[in-house]
């Protein structure tokens, strides 16, 4: 049982490069969901699914995708990457929405 | 969600019970409390959450009190891996959109050998 797995751990990217932030779990979590986490900031919610085929926009989705194509999955794809989408990236998933989170380990991405 | 104030940093000598305190008097009756940590460079774990009366796990013990307006995380035999920021967030248990989970400052313990 491996929990959340993201990948990669660490990403350097050039301003408008693409690239997608991978995000598995094993535990059969309906609630998945991405956040970033700015020095100061705290955790700010990105996107979210509460289902394989379902997804919604939390508070900062501009520059970001996600799809929920199976159950262990939830990508998210950064359209043209900006300076101001360098941040740490957590996947977090839980049993059902409301229900205590499991977090990844991060994606530390930096973009020039 | 209820605002809750903690301690901005704890001291805890390996081996000792470390007490994490956390207000939130603001609280609905709805509300539950939750903790998380973070330790540096990790995401975030979650520690444990109750409604009204204390709950206790593998990891910590959580007393809340009768008028529910504060609680304390409690780490019977703390180590140097429990130093971390830690967490108190107050929330509904189930919500129906996005479960967006607002961290506030937190408390940074640190464990000392």
């Amino acid at each position: 049982n491996a929990g959340v797995t993201q990948t990669p751990k660490f990403q350097v990217l050039k301003t408008g490069q693409s690239m997608t932030l991978q995000c598995a779990q094993d535990m059969n979590h309906e609630y998945m969901s991405w956040y970033r986490q700015d020095p100061g900031m705290g955790l700010r919610l990105i996107h979210y699914s509460v289902g394989a085929g379902i997804t919604d926009q939390g508070e900062v989705p501009n520059g970001y995708n996600v799809s929920r194509s199976t159950t262990e999955d939830f990508p998210l794809r950064l359209l043209s990457a900006a300076p101001s989408q360098t941040s740490v990236y957590f996947c977090a998933s839980s049993y059902r929405v409301g229900q205590p989170q499991h977090f990844g380990d991060g994606t530390r991405l930096s973009i020039l | 969600d209820a605002k809750t104030t903690q301690p901005t940093s704890m001291d805890c000598a390996e081996g000792r019970a470390a007490n994490l305190p956390c207000n939130h008097s603001t609280i609905s009756g709805n509300e539950y409390v939750y903790w998380y940590r973070q330790i540096h460079s990790q995401g975030p774990q979650y520690i444990i959450h109750g409604l009204k009366n204390n709950e206790t796990n593998e990891m910590a013990s959580l007393i809340i009190t009768e008028d529910r307006k504060s609680s304390t995380l409690i780490l019977p035999h703390a180590t140097l891996r429990d130093t971390a920021v830690y967490y108190c967030i107050v929330r509904v248990a189930i919500q129906t959109s996005g479960s967006r989970l607002t961290f506030g400052e937190g408390t940074q313990l640190t464990v000392n050998p």
